[in-house]
């Protein structure tokens, strides 16, 4: 089983500003790699698939980036609606996802 | 519009069973693998089956495999889980999930519902 960490656990920042949040595989997943982002009582909404192709009708100031074991996900002047959890989920074999990042406004 | 819509869930003794449904309208649903995800109190997602397309390849977790069942009705649009042997461990909010392309697409999700609480308990 491939085991996904995402660090921090939980990120504190202000609306406007940038939010980088990580993603390390326990083996090579090559670009196998999608981010979720998950608000109470909705469904998680996928953001990102292929580590930095963009969902349909997900907005620009999202972006992924990395391959192998390492996976960055960005996010551009932070909008009130952003703050969430956001999940990492590898697909190279059966699924696995991180335990999440909280975003949080500072 | 996509739209998936879960039922079934609720209170349920441990060691009984339950069926979980899943409804999809708005895409061709014989035309996508499906999947159930879970999520129990303050842990992470946790994937747990997958059933091809026509239904004819089904694929479990390990921690589930040999207690959970995971079928479709391609005629009714709808996708089932059926879970034996019911443990308090399996408290757990229960989403099913859309894989992303047709066929044999990769194991990603676009659509999710919103979930439905399974609570395990005496």
């Amino acid at each position: 089983e491939i085991v996904m960490t995402q660090s921090p656990a939980t990120l504190s920042v202000s609306p406007g500003e940038r939010a980088t949040l990580s993603c390390r595989a326990s083996q090579n997943v090559g670009d196998s790699l999608a981010w979720y982002q998950h608000k109470p009582g909705q469904a998680p909404r996928l953001l990102i698939y292929g580590a930095s192709t963009g969902a349909t009708g997900i907005p620009a100031r999202f972006s992924g980036s990395g391959s192998g074991t390492e996976f960055t996900l960005t996010i551009n002047s932070l909008q009130s609606e952003d703050f969430a959890v956001y999940y990492c989920q590898q697909y190279n074999s059966r699924p696995s996802f991180g335990q999440g990042t909280k975003l949080e406004i500072k | 519009q996509v739209q998936l819509v879960e039922s079934g869930g609720g209170l349920v003794q441990p060691g009984r069973s339950l069926r979980i449904s899943c409804a999809a309208s708005g895409f061709t649903f014989r035309h996508y693998g499906m999947h159930w995800v879970r999520q129990a109190p303050g842990k992470e997602l946790e994937w747990l089956a997958v059933v091809a397309h026509d239904g004819s390849i089904q694929y479990y977790a390990d921690s589930v495999k040999g207690r959970f069942t995971i079928s479709r009705d391609n005629s009714k649009n709808t996708l089932y889980l059926q879970i034996s042997s019911l443990r308090i461990e399996d408290t757990a909010v229960y989403y099913c999930a859309k894989e992303w392309a047709e066929y044999a697409g990769g194991w990603f999700f676009d659509y999710w519902d919103q979930g439905t609480l399974v609570t395990v308990s005496s």
